[in-house]
């Protein structure tokens, strides 16, 4: 089975912190996933990484960054933390070579506070 | 552009009753969809995924949902509610081929009571 694991469930921080959120997946996968769940807005993509060292924007990447190092963790860094900021965040990952392209596989979640 | 709408954002059911949860989709292409669903303080799971074939597509725990490119939905059913199917259920589509992005509907939340 695929795990995708998230370095903390809860986490409350101030405004203005330097904030990591680490995932890491165990199953080679390629892509990884950086969401932000609020209720009623449903998922929102905020960055995608399709390889090691290459990322790309999703449809809200503003006040975040990413890292990739290696294939197995994905880290989304929020550089000056905001109470705009407070969410769930989630991460998955997927493999476009393996039997189920397309098939995202989710972490647990963090839910960040922001102070 | 891709896009998904659920219609409801919270549904209320007895436990035996049916289930009902609606997607609609729009997509240039043929789309690919999924429901996952996400049950309290953890992250989403696929329930079941339509990409190509037969247009009733059979998933986990007893739930299917239909394809019907006519009338560009995807709606999720089960015949008998449990109590265990509470939780929050997502709708999906592809937003390309060559990509593994989804777009997700904004969730509906299912309630069932004893």
């Amino acid at each position: 089975d695929v795990k995708v694991t998230q370095s903390s469930r809860y986490l409350v921080k101030r405004t203005g912190e330097k904030v990591f959120l680490e995932c890491v997946q165990d199953m080679d996968h390629e892509n990884m996933f950086w969401y932000r769940q609020d209720p009623g807005l449903g998922l929102r993509l905020i960055y995608f990484s399709y390889d090691v060292k290459m990322k790309e924007k999703g449809d809200i990447p503003e006040g975040y960054s990413v890292s990739r190092e290696k294939k197995e963790r994905f880290s989304l860094i929020l550089e000056s933390a905001s109470t705009n900021q407070t969410s769930m965040y989630l991460c998955a990952s997927s493999s476009w070579t393996s039997g189920s392209p397309y098939e995202q596989y989710f972490g647990p979640g963090t839910r960040l506070t922001v102070t | 552009a891709q896009s998904v709408t659920q219609l409801g954002s919270h549904v209320s059911v007895s436990e035996g009753a049916l289930v009902l949860l609606r997607c609609n989709y729009s997509s240039s292409v043929p789309p690919y969809l999924f429901w996952y669903v996400q049950y309290p303080n953890q992250g989403l799971q696929l329930l079941l995924k339509y990409t190509t074939g037969a247009t009733l597509v059979k998933g986990i725990n007893g739930f299917e949902a239909e394809f019907k490119k006519s009338e560009t939905s995807f709606h999720l059913t089960k015949p008998s509610a449990h109590m265990s199917d509470a939780a929050e259920y997502f709708c999906a589509v592809i937003r390309s081929y060559n990509t593994d992005k989804l777009i997700f509907g904004t969730g509906t939340r299912l309630q069932v009571f004893p």
